[in-house]
Order: C-alpha cells, then structure tokens, then sequence
C-alpha cells in the first residue's frame, strides 16, 4: 500500500547542530508539506512544496529550510538547533493543493533540543 | 484572513453518550472546513471535509459536521461514543492566507470517553 514514512520517529540533540527530518511518501503526490505541532498552537506550516525543485515557506520557516530533489522526499534541516525547535514535526502529502484537497499525514517524529 | 477556533480543549463523556465537539471559523471567502482526529503517538487521519456541497458531511466512524454559514461553525458530533474514539481532534479551514493558500488548523480538542 502506498504512504508516507517520518524518520527518526524519535531525536534528541544538542543546541547548535544541524539535524535533518526525512519524510518520503509512496504515493506520487506532488505537494508535500511540514508542519510542527505544540501544546496549544494546533500544526503549524513550516515550508511546503508543489513540485520537483519548488520549495516555500510557511508561517514558521525561521531556522528551517527544505529541498525537494525528487517527487517522493521532502526533507527537513534545522540549520542550527535551538531548544525552541523542540517539537513534534508532521509530513503530508496530497495530491492537488489547498484548499480543497486533502492532506495525508505522517506519523510525525519527537525532536527534542537539549 | 482565515482562523480556527475550537472551544474546549478538552470533552470528557460517557461510553454511548453524544458526542459534541465545537469549531468555529471566519473567513473572508466560502471556505473548506476538515476535521482530523489523531491518535496517540500517530499522525492526523482526515475525518471529513466540507466542499461546499452538501451542508451536512458525513465522515468515518460514525462522526458527522454540519456547515452552517450563520453561526460560522462546523460542529463534530457522533450520537454513542465507543472508548475507541479517545484522541485528539482537530478542525481546520483551508484557504488564501499570508500570500499562499493553506491549512489552518485550530489548538484541538482531547477528548476522553470513560466508561
């Protein structure tokens, strides 16, 4: 069956290093996105994509950046941890874009920046 | 600009009783409206979505929202809550915001059924 995979499924790091979030989706969609859930905020978008090569930010992009090299990987570098990053971070994927079209999750990963 | 307002953040009921779970959203323009419920230590799994069809959407596991434009809100029932309806639920609104289109979604709403 076709999905979308979130690795580590679990992190911890150090304050200022680089960490890299991989999210891969069977499907052939050609928008992807990430988001980051905290208490009290709902998901947040950080960057999303509409195609091979297309990247942009979201709300909360500072200290994020992505590049989508192919149709099935988004992955997702924290330039310089900071414990402010410390968070739950969700993939999706959908087929169209926004904002009718429905968005397919991950199972997230658990970042925490110590 | 689009948001999202869940009231309650977290509904407490009984096995078999109804459940009822607020969303209220403004939008400048008709909007699309999505429930997503997310289970522990799982992603969002869509429950249903408003198009501009049909008022009343019909979604999984027995849940439904109703769009009414008057009250701008898309309330999530469900008439007899199982135990397994335990997580978290989360409403969004999906339109032109910030220059892009996107998903926003409320602060969600846990919801515990006991027995």
């Amino acid at each position: 069956d076709a999905e979308i995979t979130q690795s580590p499924r679990h992190k911890i790091t150090e304050t200022g290093r680089q960490v890299t979030l991989a999210c891969h989706q069977t499907w052939n969609h050609n928008n992807m996105f990430w988001y980051r859930q905290d208490l009290g905020h709902g998901l947040r978008l950080i960057h999303y994509s509409y195609g091979v090569h297309d990247t942009n930010k979201g709300e909360v992009s500072d200290g994020y950046s992505v590049s989508r090299s192919n149709t099935e990987d988004l992955p997702l570098t924290l330039e310089s941890a900071a414990s402010s990053q410390t968070s739950v971070y969700f993939c999706a994927s959908s087929v169209g874009a926004p904002p009718q079209d429905t968005q397919y999750f991950g199972p997230g990963t658990r970042l925490t920046v110590l | 600009a689009q948001s999202v307002t869940q009231l309650g953040s977290h509904v407490s009921v009984s096995e078999g009783a109804l459940v009822l779970l607020r969303c209220n959203y403004s939008s400048s323009v008709p909007p699309y409206l999505f429930w997503y419920v997310q289970y522990p230590n799982q992603g969002l799994q869509l429950l249903l979505k408003y198009t501009s069809a049909a008022t009343l959407v019909k979604g999984i596991n027995g849940f439904e929202a109703e769009f009414k434009k008057s009250e701008t809100s898309f309330h999530l029932t469900k008439p007899s809550a199982h135990m397994s309806d335990a997580a978290e639920y989360f409403c969004a609104v999906s339109g032109f915001s910030g220059g892009y289109n996107k998903l926003i979604f409320g602060a969600g709403t846990r919801l515990a059924v006991h027995p």
